[in-house]
């Protein structure tokens, strides 16, 4: 199984882009690498998901370097509401989270 | 489009007494179900899979269970709750070629 590392906090100031990156050395052919979004008190949210190189859709870009062991999530111009935890995760090929883990994700503290 | 319900949003039960909490999903068909736990300040423990009608799969012995009568709902129960049994219970959904999941609100259980 694939396991992640991602920092366990960040702080940062408003209006400053934000990179939380991720290692999994162990990442399989097959897997895709995807982040989620938590606030207190409710569920992961989907932010993006990629496969190699670079992804970027309304809400974020996530950076794949070529030997896939490393992802890093970018949040531009942050803002009080996107402190959160922000998880990352390695698999879920074929539809499938069977075996997929959520860590205790990152921490991220947006600072007026 | 798509939503997925659990309920109840909180619970304080008693040690011993039993537990049912259900998650339903509306909008699709065949999905993969998961039921997630997770305790304070950690990340998500996945407890149980689903990827049909009466396919359980367990990840972790506890004494908790699962089941899913329909294709669009699953069940969580204990017949006796333990105080470690408390946490917040996340149930999602994932279609069969889509690794993006979706998360319900969520139900913090208190066992008192």
């Amino acid at each position: 199984l694939a396991k992640t590392t991602q920092p366990i906090s960040m702080d940062s100031y408003e209006g400053q882009e934000v990179n939380i990156t991720c290692s999994h050395n162990n990442i399989a052919t097959n897997d895709y690498i995807t982040w989620y979004q938590q606030f207190p008190s409710q569920g992961p949210r989907f932010i993006i998901q990629g496969y190699k190189t670079k992804v970027t859709n309304e809400v974020a870009s996530l950076f794949i370097p070529a030997d896939r062991k490393s992802s890093t999530l970018s949040l531009p111009r942050v803002s009080l509401s996107d402190t959160a935890v922000y998880y990352c995760l390695v698999g879920g090929y074929s539809g499938g989270y069977q075996k997929v883990t959520f860590g205790i994700g990152t921490k991220l503290q947006v600072i007026p | 489009s798509q939503t997925i319900h659990q309920w109840p949003a909180t619970l304080v039960q008693p040690v011993g007494s039993p537990l049912s909490l259900e998650c339903t999903v509306e909008g699709t068909s065949n999905p993969n179900l998961y039921w997630y736990r997770q305790a304070a300040g950690r990340g998500l423990q996945l407890l149980f899979y689903s990827v049909g009608i009466g396919q359980i799969s367990s990840e972790v012995p506890q004494n908790l269970s699962a089941s899913r009568p329909q294709d669009r709902q699953f069940i969580l129960s204990s017949k006796k709750l333990l105080l470690s049994d408390s946490g917040f219970y996340l149930c999602a959904w994932q279609g069969q070629l889509n690794t993006e999941a979706f998360f319900g609100q969520g139900t913090r259980l208190t066992v008192v």
